[in-house]
């Protein structure tokens, strides 16, 4: 079956640090692959994607490489701010045959905080 | 604005009694989704529909039922079945089902209580 794993939290960071939140993958087939982020009290937006293996998906200084072949997808961040403060999910979606029906395969979500 | 709506926010429930959770969007999706979080988990899938009038279970479907009935709604109703309801309920829809690389967008959530 699919499965994601992340990186056990919380992290606890400073302003300005590096962040790495590992996510690793099990998939039957070719999955896309997803990072959201829920900030509190909220409902997840999508941060980035990728759809193919060495795709690298970015948005809002955050990237993460599509590796098919060390099935990960490690999220990360040159330099954090305090409103970077969230949970973030790794999420694959696997289109079998087309017949996928969308569902996506959550992570366990990563909490983050940075402090100033 | 073009989103999903999920009402109400908060919502509390005695035990036995059932009770139902609303979900709108108004992005002209065909695929809708229900999740349920609780703390330390990810999301798990109870329900989604790919088209009006069907719909099907997810990974945790027992103790819950949904009805597909508008393009725009899609209603989740938790039992007095469910053993332990109190949770954050998600809702999400996505252009249309089949397809791995479509993106799901979220409503704010439900945080439902049983007391």
């Amino acid at each position: 079956g699919n499965s994601v794993t992340q990186m056990e939290g919380p992290v606890t960071l400073s302003e300005e640090a590096f962040l790495t939140i590992n996510c690793t993958y099990t998939a039957t087939g070719y999955p896309s692959l997803f990072w959201y982020v829920q900030y509190p009290g909220e409902g997840l937006q999508l941060l980035l994607k990728a759809t193919k293996a060495d795709d690298k998906g970015s948005n809002k200084g955050f990237e993460a490489t599509y590796r098919k072949e060390t099935t990960s997808f490690h999220l990360e961040k040159g330099s954090v701010q305090v409103s970077d403060s969230a949970v973030y999910f790794c999420a694959l979606n696997v289109n079998a045959g087309g017949t996928s029906y969308g569902k996506l395969t959550f992570g366990q979500g990563t909490i983050l905080t940075v402090h100033p | 604005d073009g989103g999903i709506t999920q009402s109400p926010k908060y919502l509390f429930r005695k035990e036995g009694q059932n009770v139902t959770l609303s979900c709108e969007q108004n992005l002209n999706h065909d695929a809708m989704y229900w999740y349920r979080q609780d703390p330390g988990q990810g999301l798990r899938l109870i329900y989604y529909s790919q088209i009006v009038n069907d719909f099907q279970k997810g990974d945790i479907a027992e103790g819950y039922s949904v009805s597909r009935e508008k393009k725009e709604s899609f209603p989740l109703t938790v039992t007095s079945a469910q053993k332990n309801p109190t949770a954050f309920y998600l809702c999400a829809s996505s252009t249309h089902a089949a397809g791995a690389n479509n993106e799901q967008f979220f409503g704010p959530g439900t945080r439902l209580t049983v007391l």
